[in-house]
């Protein structure tokens, strides 16, 4: 079985200033790696994801995030961010072998202050 | 294209009574999801559909729940005599199967078993 474990619950951060999520999995088997965002009353969205190929993989709107094997890790960032990026972060995995069912970590809260 | 809709948002229940959610994907998605999302922690996989075939069920999943997706549209989630350890936000999902991974999620609907 695949588990997630996001580091930090709260992160506080000023508008324009960097932010990293931190994320690591464990699991026997090769995955696939997810980020969703929750904005306030508003259902998941897919924010970006790796599959296979390059290991940073990057969203529309300026996040970034990259898979590390040997550290089993899929950490967020975003160099600089908005008001806006106010919202629940989730990390998830599912096995890459046709799975269907996604893991999800506990989630980090993100609270950009002007 | 409407995305995933989800009915009721809000139902609050007294201990012991019933209740049913139904979930509306995205028309062409074959797979649907329930996940349950408590205070506090990610969204935690219940079951999944792939058309009309229930396909799997999480062991969360207690005889007091059951789900349908006939003719393999919507989908309904019924709760049977209600306990308070029901509270929670019951997120439905939908896929294409073979779509990369990009689950839609709808909003959600919040459980309050009072």
């Amino acid at each position: 079985a695949q588990s997630v474990t996001q580091l930090d619950s709260q992160v506080p951060v000023f508008e324009e200033a960097p932010v990293e999520l931190r994320c690591n999995y464990s699991s026997s088997v090769s995955v696939y790696l997810f980020w969703y965002v929750q904005y306030p009353n508003q259902g998941l969205q897919l924010l970006l994801k790796y599959l296979s190929g390059s290991t940073l993989v990057e969203s529309i709107n300026g996040f970034e995030a990259e898979f590390n094997k040997s550290q089993t890790s899929f950490h967020l960032r975003k160099p600089s961010v908005h008001i806006s990026d106010t919202a629940e972060y989730f990390c998830a995995v599912t096995r890459s072998s046709n799975d269907y069912k996604l893991s999800f970590g506990a989630g980090t809260t993100v609270t950009v202050r002007a | 294209d409407t995305g995933v809709s989800q009915n009721p948002r809000h139902k609050i229940t007294k201990r012991g009574q019933n209740v049913t959610f139904r979930c509306d994907p995205i028309s062409e998605h074959n797979r649907l999801y329930w996940y349950r999302q408590t205070l506090g922690q990610g969204p935690e996989f219940l079951t999944y559909f792939q058309n009309e075939a229930q396909l799997e069920k999480s062991r969360l999943l207690s005889d007091r729940f059951s789900a349908e997706r006939p003719k393999g549209s919507f989908s309904t989630l019924e709760i049977q005599r209600t306990e308070q350890g029901d509270s929670a936000m019951y997120l439905c999902a939908s896929s294409l199967s073979e779509s990369s991974y990009g689950y839609t999620f709808g909003s959600g609907t919040r459980l309050t078993v009072v």
